[in-house]
């Protein structure tokens, strides 16, 4: 069993580019949530994807959107970056986004983005 | 608001003494509490949650955390601090039944001294 991975690792745009950041969640998982981690911070909830639909948004623009495949991996994109989006982005999948007992959710390593 | 607090950024034990990492949150609701560790180029790795019940928890490398209600807090433990546990522990909250959606502390840098 794979576990979350997601790509790339490293990735530096110039301010004003737009970026794609992809997610593969772990088998079985059907739910994929997105944080943003600035440098000396806790993660901060973007948004979830539950079955190929978003499921609760944190407090981030509009230029952060996402999608989740049928096969459950998801992108997280952003439009017109800005400096303050450097940072690195997690990505998590857990198996219900809905239900009634908890799922675990299980983080990936992250893809770390540096905006100039 | 809904928040979390870890009020210590930085911290320093040596190897064999004991540990202590405090949290304290605001929640509108029940409070479903977690602590994650994340290691330099890893993702984080849940050590322990709590939902209800006994609210002294247990959870995985011999850490320990106990629920207070009445004090907000939710306190990570652990009696034996090895060189090995030195990374960044995050303190996080929220809802039981939607897996994600959790709001984090920043985080307290554990060094361990030989």
């Amino acid at each position: 069993e794979t576990g979350v991975t997601q790509s790339p690792t490293h990735l530096i745009k110039t301010r004003g580019q737009q970026v794609t950041l992809r997610c593969s969640s772990q088998s079985g998982h059907n739910t994929v949530s997105w944080y943003q981690q600035a440098l000396g911070q806790g993660p901060q909830f973007i948004f979830q994807y539950y079955r190929e639909e978003e499921n609760g948004r944190g407090n981030f623009p509009p230029r952060f959107s996402g999608l989740q495949f049928p096969n459950y991996s998801s992108e997280l994109n952003v439009n017109a970056l800005e400096l303050d989006d450097s940072a690195l982005y997690l990505c998590a999948s857990s198996s219900s986004g809905t239900s009634l007992s908890y799922n675990e959710q299980f983080f990936g390593p992250g893809t770390r983005l540096t905006v100039l | 608001a809904q928040s979390v607090t870890q009020p210590d950024i930085h911290i320093t034990v040596s190897e064999g003494a004991s540990l202590e990492l405090r949290c304290n949150y605001s929640y509108g609701a029940t409070p479903y509490l977690f602590w994650y560790v994340q290691s330099p180029g890893q993702g984080l790795q849940l050590l322990l949650k709590y939902f209800s019940g006994d609210t002294l928890v247990q959870g995985i490398k011999g850490f320990e955390a106990e629920f207070k209600r009445s004090q907000s807090s939710f306190n990570l433990r652990k009696p034996s601090v090895h060189w090995s546990d030195a990374a960044e522990y995050f303190c996080a909250v929220g809802p039981y039944n939607q897996g994600g959606k959790l709001i984090f502390g920043q985080g307290t840098e554990l060094s361990v001294k030989p």
